[in-house]
């Protein structure tokens, strides 16, 4: 019940297109769902971030969209970009404690 | 302002040895988390700090596992007797508070490799 599936694992965009990944979780008590960007040999840093009573969020290129009854949230990278590849990673907490991360989609934007 | 640091950013060690892994949280912030990530895996959740005080250690996968926060900023991970399946990037977060509205701010990762 604390996992966080996500999908695709590994996705391959021309530069321009839009780079979708999706992600459902089982608990119910899960508050706060943020998206991470990690780069090779670097720690993973936060994206944009979404609360259960809002169903879109858009920051920049970057927007969240939330289905609380089907409990899945996404990821949209609008007009992608060689320097958005990267390793995604949705994430989920109860009250900003123990965040559960999915297994990451690795991104490829082509030029 | 400075980020989370962590130190060492490689360690080799062999099987059996005792390693300590340390983490600078960003000034101010009073969370302090650890999470282990294998290759091609997401970070997986050890141990959370709130103040001096593990506020959660269910993640730990073991008793070889501890951490420590004394002054409720530095942060060190102790692993003892490593085995070979230890061998991960062990990643340090850091947030202003744990609550929902406190994004985690993490380092760049200790990678420990166990021969």
């Amino acid at each position: 019940q604390q996992q966080v599936k996500q999908s695709p694992q590994s996705l391959i965009v021309q530069k321009g297109g839009i780079s979708i990944i999706n992600c459902a979780y089982e608990n119910t008590a899960f508050d706060y769902f943020p998206w991470y960007q990690q780069f090779p040999g670097k720690g993973p840093a936060l994206l944009i971030a979404i609360r259960p009573d809002v169903s879109e969020k858009k920051e920049g290129r970057f927007t969240i969209s939330f289905n609380k009854s089907a409990k899945q949230f996404s990821l949209h990278i609008m007009d992608s970009q060689p320097g958005d590849s990267a390793t995604y990673f949705c994430a989920a907490s109860t009250g900003g404690q123990n965040f559960v991360f999915g297994p990451g989609t690795r991104l490829s934007v082509l030029p | 302002g400075a980020g989370v640091s962590q130190t060492p950013s490689n360690k080799v060690t062999e099987k059996g040895k005792y390693v300590e892994l340390r983490c600078d949280p960003i000034s101010g912030h009073t969370a302090l988390y650890w999470y282990r990530q294998s290759l091609g895996q997401g970070p997986e959740f050890l141990i959370y700090f709130q103040g001096t005080g593990a506020a959660d250690d269910s993640g730990l996968p073991n008793d070889r596992f501890f951490a420590v926060r004394p002054e409720g900023s530095v942060s060190t991970l102790k692993i003892q007797r490593t085995e070979r399946g230890d061998s991960a990037v062990y990643l340090c977060a850091s947030s202003l508070n744990a609550r929902g509205n406190s994004p985690l701010h993490f380092g760049n990762g200790t990678r420990l490799t166990v021969t």
